[in-house]
């Protein structure tokens, strides 16, 4: 089937620094890539719509200036988290399109 | 606002039936309805898809009323690696358009 996958799986780093996520298809091209966002003992939020090729749209209450996301490919998006804070700290999943396959997800933990 | 409503948790025991009815009272015309599956520090998993009536894999079944406002997953046997959150969603199967997640149900199997 599909795969997703994400790198890194997980990252520590301090605040004020800026942090990249990578999402990639690895059998078949994405047109379109989902970002989610989980905090603990919540739901998968989303929070932008990437599409290869144009600006990615984002959901309200959520800063397109602070989760860059480029989709320069069909088979890679990705997210930066730009000066990020303690309260970034996240769960961050990717998806691509086609049923939705989602990757395995990257735990970033800001100090 | 999540397009479905599930209940919050469930228990069941070790080779049990577990049924998670899911309530999608908006779904349009061309929504199917996907279940996904989800351990902690992981990305959600595609269990199965449905349009209407009874759908039926390897791993469950889904049970779709003619006027598709609900449905059920249905899960057979299920054993204590089955202990995970369970996400209803609507949306196109294409999965060109955004999934929003609901509150899930959290399916707890004790032996």
């Amino acid at each position: 089937g599909a795969v997703v996958s994400q790198h890194p799986s997980w990252v520590i780093c301090k605040s004020g620094t800026s942090v990249k996520i990578e999402c990639r298809s690895l059998d078949f091209q994405a047109t379109t890539m989902f970002w989610y966002r989980q905090f603990p003992k919540q739901s998968l939020m989303l929070m932008a719509t990437s599409n290869e090729g144009s600006k990615a749209t984002y959901e309200q209450g959520v800063e397109k200036d602070k989760f860059l996301i480029n989709h320069a490919s069909l088979t890679l998006s990705t997210l930066t988290v730009t000066s990020a804070h303690p309260e970034d700290s996240s769960f961050y999943i990717c998806s691509a399109s086609a049923i939705q396959f989602f990757g395995p997800g990257t735990r970033l933990t800001v100090l | 606002l999540a397009k479905t409503t599930q209940p919050i948790s469930m228990d069941s025991y070790e080779g049990q039936e577990v049924n998670i009815t899911c309530s999608h009272n908006n779904i349009a015309t061309n929504d199917y309805i996907t279940w996904y599956q989800q351990f902690p520090s992981q990305g959600p998993r595609f269990i199965i898809q449905g349009y209407k009536t009874k759908v039926t894999n390897e791993v469950a079944s889904l049970f779709i009323p003619a006027d598709r406002k609900s449905s059920t997953l249905s899960l057979p046997r299920v054993s204590l690696s089955d202990t995970a959150v369970y996400y209803c969603l609507v949306g196109d199967n294409m999965g060109t358009g955004k999934l929003i997640f609901g509150q899930g149900t959290t399916l707890q199997v004790k032996p």
